[in-house]
């Protein structure tokens, strides 16, 4: 069974610039997950998809970046214009089951982002 | 959302000698999940603990939850350099994202 796949890898943009990420979930999982890892901290959820819909983006900063899952399978990440606080690693999840549930969540590789 | 707290943040231990990283809550917990990530990995699941009391062991980890369902523990027996990494603690929000600890990051000298 494919992982969950992400690209790029890496990107380095400098301040203001814009940038997207990509995430394809594991087929027929319906929970999509964004999370934000800084440096030495755990991950923080950005966003959380069930299907094209969104469940929670409570803490999303969405004065500068939005995410989309518009057939409900794989899903993008923007950011802009960046600010070098939002150099981070940044990771996408998908679970089997509907939200709530207490289902494994499986991670992506992740985007690594330094912003200059 | 409650966090969950983590400690140590930094453990080094020479191998062969024991590990174990704590993660505490200050309310009661309905499940708490562990991850393992390597250094410049990607978080992996580990176990997932729901029962007060509760103790699973996979080879040399053991795991357990608090009587209370306010703090878990992991401890790693005779660590190998394989078990170096950062293992996280988190806890199931009520949509099912997770709320991590900070960490504890493992080093373990040959």
């Amino acid at each position: 069974e494919a992982g969950v796949a992400q690209s790029p890898r890496y990107k380095i943009i400098e301040k203001r610039q814009s940038v997207a990420f990509w995430c394809n979930p594991i087929s027929g999982h319906a929970t999509l997950y964004w999370y934000q890892q800084i440096l030495g901290q755990g991950p923080k959820l950005l966003i959380q998809f069930q299907n094209n819909g969104v469940v929670d983006d409570s803490q999303l900063p969405k004065d500068r970046f939005s995410a989309e899952r518009l057939k409900g399978v794989d899903s993008t990440l923007k950011i802009q214009p960046a600010k070098l606080e939002d150099s981070a690693v940044y990771l996408c999840a998908s679970s089997l089951m509907t939200s709530g549930s207490q289902e494994t969540q499986y991670f992506g590789p992740g985007t690594r982002l330094l912003v200059l | 959302g409650q966090q969950v707290m983590q400690i140590p943040q930094y453990q080094h231990v020479q191998e062969g000698e024991d590990f174990t990283t704590y993660c505490n809550s200050s309310t009661t917990l309905s499940n708490i999940q562990w991850y393992k990530q390597r250094p410049g990995g990607h978080p992996v699941f580990l176990i997932q603990l729901v029962k007060s009391g509760e103790v699973k062991k996979q080879k040399r980890l053991t795991f357990q939850f608090g009587e209370a369902k306010k703090n878990s523990s992991l401890h790693i027996t005779a660590t190998q350099t394989t078990d170096v990494g950062t293992y996280f603690c988190a806890r199931v929000g009520n949509t099912g994202k997770l709320i991590f600890g900070q960490g504890t990051t493992l080093q373990v000298k040959p």
